[in-house]
């Protein structure tokens, strides 16, 4: 296994229009997670997914964004009539919850990076 | 209402020496502290953790300590190499029954390593 792969690593878009980016986790790996990351700042929740459920969606996630996960492997995560202040690094991560109460170390993605011009 | 924060943007030590990067937290529900490291252009590596029921945690070079009275844990780096130079996010979670997982961040130290 190679990791979590994300796909693509640069993404140079027009205002308004669309974007996908998606992230292929570690295979054994029950949990999917999404981040942004902008200048200057830690990586902020986006949304996370067990298998395929899409449990917890953070306020930073509007309704131009949606992603999925379906039959729980890869994710895809969209954007809709991007803006400018889309622009950011888009970081997946996963992880492998056995416990209810473990320990959820998370393995990120090299990142997508979006510029919305 | 940053709940992890690392006040130091950045760090300079000499090749050799130690290296303390700090992080401060104000959410007492947080159980377990993670220390993540960046190199330009890749996401995030995972470096160490911490269980809010000890105070110190040490993997070879790097060791963490958490101070829970103090809502403050501490990365030790020793001896510093130039390869350590990176940035270092503090990473802080609730686990348990329920728990999403989600870790929340701070926003980083750059450390600079120097020969």
């Amino acid at each position: 296994d190679t990791g979590v792969s994300q796909d693509p690593r640069h993404k140079i878009t027009k205002r308004g229009q669309n974007v996908t980016f998606r992230c292929d986790p570690i295979s054994e790996h029950n949990r999917l997670y999404w981040y942004r990351q902008t200048l200057g700042q830690g990586p902020e929740f986006l949304t996370y997914f067990q298998n395929e459920a899409q449990l917890e969606k953070s306020r930073l996630l509007s309704d131009r964004f949606s992603a999925e996960r379906p039959k729980g492997s890869f994710s895809t995560l969209e954007i809709q009539r991007t803006e400018q202040g889309d622009s950011a690094m888009y970081l997946c991560a996963s992880s492998l919850v056995v416990l209810i109460s473990g320990a959820n170390v998370l393995t990120f993605g090299a990142g997508s990076r979006l510029t919305v011009l | 209402d940053q709940q992890v924060k690392q006040n130091s943007p950045s760090l300079s030590v000499q090749e050799g020496r130690i290296s303390i990067l700090n992080c401060d937290y104000t959410n007492s529900m947080f159980d377990y502290f993670l220390w993540y490291k960046k190199y330009p252009a890749e996401g995030p590596t995972f470096l160490i953790s911490i269980s809010s029921i000890k105070d110190k945690n040490e993997d070879g070079r790097f060791t963490v300590f958490l101070n829970k009275s103090a809502k403050h844990l501490s990365l030790h780096i020793v001896p510093s190499q130039p390869g350590d130079s990176a940035v270092y996010f503090c990473a802080a979670t609730i686990m348990g029954l329920g728990s999403q997982g989600n870790l929340i961040f701070g926003k980083g130290t750059k450390l600079s390593v120097k020969p």
